[in-house]
């Protein structure tokens, strides 16, 4: 079975960092990008950036730059988000999503459970 | 950024009904817009891609339309599994620059 599996809830103070892991199964992880999406009650869907684990290129909404590092470990088919100086607007679910692979541009056919992230001082 | 703009936010059904979902945007997406399910507690699920194109698994009762900047979700009869909220998102360039819809919960 084709799953992403993402690491558990998060609290965190403002100012902090955080680190959600997402463990791809049943597909060839190198080949396939992965993106990270979050849902927040102020901002609805957003996709903060997406990597490619074969060579690591990563890429990244302008919204986000500065604040997200997106990393992959091909030995433990393991995406990761790295969220740095987290405020509370930054409270929500994230996902870990696999891009789809048809000729020209592509949709997000396998998602993650989805990290729960409260931030609060 | 492209706007993606859903309408209507919330849609009052009941089983059997067809039900319409639009969703336009800004400017040009081409045919690069999905349509997303997502249940309370759960993530999205694909349903759509390339605006007319059912996902594999997906019950053929969904279907998919677009013209210029607008695009169309229809599910045929509506079902109990059915309620739910819809989000479009296009997709149209290799960049995360992508945007979703705010969304549309059919409800009884």
């Amino acid at each position: 079975e084709v799953q992403l599996v993402q690491s558990g809830a998060e609290m965190k103070k403002p100012g902090e960092s955080l680190r959600i892991s997402c463990e791809a199964s049943g597909y060839s992880f190198n080949t396939y990008w992965i993106a990270w999406v979050r849902q927040t009650p102020g901002k609805g869907l957003e996709c903060l950036g997406l990597i490619y684990p074969g060579d690591s290129d990563a890429r990244y909404s302008p919204s986000f730059l500065g604040q997200v590092t997106i990393a992959a470990d091909k030995s433990v088919s393991t995406a990761y988000l790295q969220l740095d100086n987290v405020g509370a607007s930054d409270s929500g679910v994230y996902y870990c999503a696999r891009r789809a692979m048809r000729p020209g541009y592509n949709a997000l056919d396998i998602w993650g459970q989805g990290t729960l992230v409260s931030v609060s001082s | 950024d492209i706007q993606m703009t859903q309408s209507p936010s919330t849609l009052s059904a009941s089983v059997g009904d067809r039900v319409t979902i639009t969703c336009r945007a800004s400017q040009s997406v081409n045919s690069w817009l999905a349509w997303y399910q997502q249940k309370p507690g759960h993530a999205p699920k694909l349903l759509i891609y390339k605006a007319s194109n059912l996902e594999v698994g997906v019950p053929s009762r969904f279907s998919g339309y677009r013209s210029g900047t607008e695009f169309n979700l229809t599910i045929s009869s509506l079902q109990p599994d059915d309620f739910a909220t819809y989000y479009c998102q296009q997709y149209n360039s290799y960049s995360p620059e992508w945007t979703f819809g705010q969304g549309t919960k059919v409800e009884f």
